[in-house]
């Protein structure tokens, strides 16, 4: 069965205090892995994809790497509005164009 | 509309009711997908459309969750008789096609069953 665990479920930050965000999986095969951020009573939105091990993408002060187990969402010196929590999710191959998705890292950024 | 609406955006109803959820997804986008979130719980797939039709269903929980969408369009998730395992926020997504990794979501329909 696919799975994708996320840890920490929380994290506190002080503004500028960069760090790591893991999300582990197991699939039969991947499609590709995606990196979403969702605020309080709002839809999930949409940062990144990633498709093959060795990947990496950026997007202002967030970037997220690949390896064939695990993901990482790096936030470098962070700012209160990257507050959010962020949902790891994978698509797998076989036809389906459904997600599995973590339960996500709830991340607050103090001033 | 610039993104995808979903209405209602709160749905309070009792147990035994029925309820329909509706889905705008943006213009042009083909693709169109259904997820439930639940209280600590991640979001949980529920059925996808390619067009009209919906090659993938086995996210439905039961034979009481049912969907369509209409002219490529529109989607209702209809829900009868409701039970209060059902309480939780249903998310739609529109992309512009399949295999198109940008889904767009909506703000999501909570339903609180009572």
């Amino acid at each position: 069965e696919d799975q994708v665990t996320q840890s920490p479920e929380a994290l506190r930050l002080q503004e500028g205090e960069s760090s790591s965000l893991n999300c582990s999986y197991t699939v039969s095969g991947l499609r590709g892995l995606f990196w979403y951020r969702q605020d309080p009573g709002k839809g999930p939105e949409f940062l990144f994809t990633l498709y093959s091990a060795g990947e990496e993408k950026e997007k202002e002060r967030l970037k997220a790497t690949l390896t064939k187990k695990e993901s990482f969402l790096h936030i470098t010196a962070p700012k209160p509005e990257d507050s959010a929590t962020y949902l790891c999710a994978v698509g797998t191959q076989g036809g389906s164009e459904k997600l599995v998705f973590g339960k996500g890292t709830k991340l607050t950024v103090n001033p | 509309g610039a993104g995808v609406s979903q209405s209602p955006s709160n749905k309070v109803t009792e147990k035994g009711k029925d309820v329909e959820l509706r889905c705008d997804p943006i213009s042009g986008h083909t693709a169109l997908y259904w997820y439930r979130q639940s209280l600590g719980q991640g979001l949980e797939f529920l059925i996808y459309f390619q067009g009209n039709s919906a090659p993938d269903k086995s996210g439905l929980p039961s034979d009481r969750f049912s969907a369509e969408r209409t002219g490529g369009s529109v989607s209702t998730l209809t829900i009868q008789r409701t039970q209060q395992e059902d309480s939780a926020v249903y998310l739609c997504a529109s992309s512009r096609q399949l295999r198109n990794t940008e889904a767009f979501f909506g703000q999501g329909t909570r339903l609180t069953v009572v």
